[in-house]
């Protein structure tokens, strides 16, 4: 079946940096996108920004321009996601999850996800 | 970039009863809309996409309406394993958004 597969969770300090994985399964990879999307505790579903696995073009959010770089693997089937300079208010899950649809933009299947915590 | 409000943030229900959850982009996006499910400690899971096309495998008893900005997904006779928290996804152009989330309790 497709699926998506994470790398464990990540303890942080402030400045640091870190480096999210995704293998991607059950599927020709380089024929979908990949969208990373974060959900801080108790909060809602945030958009970093999304990777074609075709041609490598990014799209990232605004927000994160500068901080995040996306990659992906072909021969590995794997996308990554690292995000620099890491703050507080980073702690969060990042998740993965294949594009699908004309736009690669409804998200499915998702990765398990991946606790990333940012603390001194 | 567009906004995504959805309504009620909560609702609390019973085991059959019918429940509907409404999101409303702050402009056109066509039927590009997605409406997933997420259970507490778990991934989020895609149950509708194009605003009313029920993904592969989910219970017919899950639909969706709606065009332009008002969208709606409405739950059949609730089963116990839809208590979750719903999110709709508009899917027209990056970044995608997403509403805030709307938690189904048990009443």
């Amino acid at each position: 079946q497709v699926q998506l597969v994470q790398s464990g969770p990540e303890v942080k300090k402030p400045g640091a940096s870190v480096k999210v994985s995704c293998k991607g399964s059950g599927y020709t990879f380089n024929q979908y996108g990949i969208t990373w999307v974060r959900q801080a505790p108790g909060q809602g579903l945030e958009y970093m920004g999304w990777i074609s696995a075709y041609n490598g073009r990014t799209d990232y959010f605004q927000k994160f321009q500068g901080r995040v770089t996306m990659t992906t693997d072909t021969s590995t089937s794997t996308a990554y996601m690292e995000l620099t300079n890491l703050r507080s208010d980073d702690t969060a899950v990042y998740y993965c999850a294949r594009g699908i649809g004309g736009k690669n933009s409804y998200l499915d299947p998702w990765g398990q996800g991946t606790l990333v915590s940012v603390s001194s | 970039d567009i906004q995504m409000t959805q309504s009620p943030s909560s609702v609390s229900a019973s085991v059959g009863d019918r429940v509907t959850i409404t999101c409303r982009a702050s402009q056109g996006i066509g039927n590009w809309l997605a409406w997933y499910q997420q259970k507490p400690g778990k991934a989020p899971k895609l149950l509708i996409h194009g605003a009313s096309s029920l993904q592969g495998g989910v219970p017919s008893r899950f639909s969706g309406s709606g065009s332009g900005t008002d969208f709606t997904l409405t739950i059949n006779s609730l089963q116990p394993e839809d208590f979750a928290t719903y999110f709709c996804q508009q899917a027209d152009s990056t970044p995608w958004t997403f509403g805030q989330g709307t938690k189904v309790e048990i009443k």
